[in-house]
């Protein structure tokens, strides 16, 4: 089945600073890749994603990457503000159901 | 527009009693998926449903749990006999359909077991 190792997990940064998370994949099938904020005792909220027919995907501040021959995938938040902390979640998937990364806890000192 | 809505948010049970979660999709989402969170991990797939129908259960144990989406009102998943290690963040998400990738997840119930 698919595995999903994600890294760092923990970040600091300082405010203005960017950030940048990376994810890797091993099913090759994998077509759908969220990315879900979890702040403290709230639902993961999604993101950004992005398709496996795409490379590149950008929403203001925050873009995500994708290269499918080296499967893997990248998170990126430039200007970052001290609402960005949280810890953030990557996902894969070919169905319905996501296989999620472990997690990486992002702290944007002010 | 209302988001994925879950209740309770907390739930405390003792050893041997029954834990009931619901979950009530967003407006015009017929998907619902329920998802297991440990402290400090990631969120584990467990059930996807649709109304009235289990799609793809491979992420429940075996025993003990079960869950539904009936025709009318919210999808329930249940507990019974719960032990110390059922302890955790259940979250549920929805989606409006196959043609549709995105899930939105609700608040999550933690449940204690004491």
């Amino acid at each position: 089945g698919e595995n999903v190792e994600q890294h760092p997990s923990t970040l600091s940064v300082q405010e203005g600073d960017s950030a940048v998370i990376k994810c890797t994949y091993s099913d090759s099938a994998s077509n759908y890749f969220p990315w879900y904020k979890q702040e403290l005792g709230k639902g993961p909220q999604l993101i950004i994603d992005i398709r496996s027919n795409v490379g590149e995907k950008k929403d203001q501040r925050i873009a995500v990457t994708l290269n499918k021959t080296a499967k893997h995938f990248s998170l990126h938040i430039t200007e970052t503000q001290p609402e960005d902390s949280a810890v953030y979640f990557c996902a894969a998937s070919r169905r319905q159901n996501f296989v999620f990364g472990p997690g990486t806890r992002l702290s944007v000192l002010p | 527009n209302a988001g994925v809505m879950q209740n309770p948010r907390h739930l405390v049970r003792r050893r041997g009693q029954e834990a009931r979660l619901r979950c009530s999709p967003m407006k015009g989402h017929s998907h619902v998926y329920w998802y297991r969170q440990l402290p400090e991990e990631g969120l584990k797939f467990m059930v996807y449903l649709q109304k009235e129908n289990i799609i793809d259960e491979s992420g429940m144990p075996k025993e003990r749990f079960s869950a539904e989406f009936p025709k009318e009102g919210p999808s329930i998943l249940r507990i019974q006999q719960v032990v110390r290690g059922d302890s955790a963040a259940y979250f549920c998400a929805s989606s409006p359909g196959q043609a549709s990738y995105e899930q939105y997840f609700g608040p999550g119930t933690r449940l204690t077991v004491t």
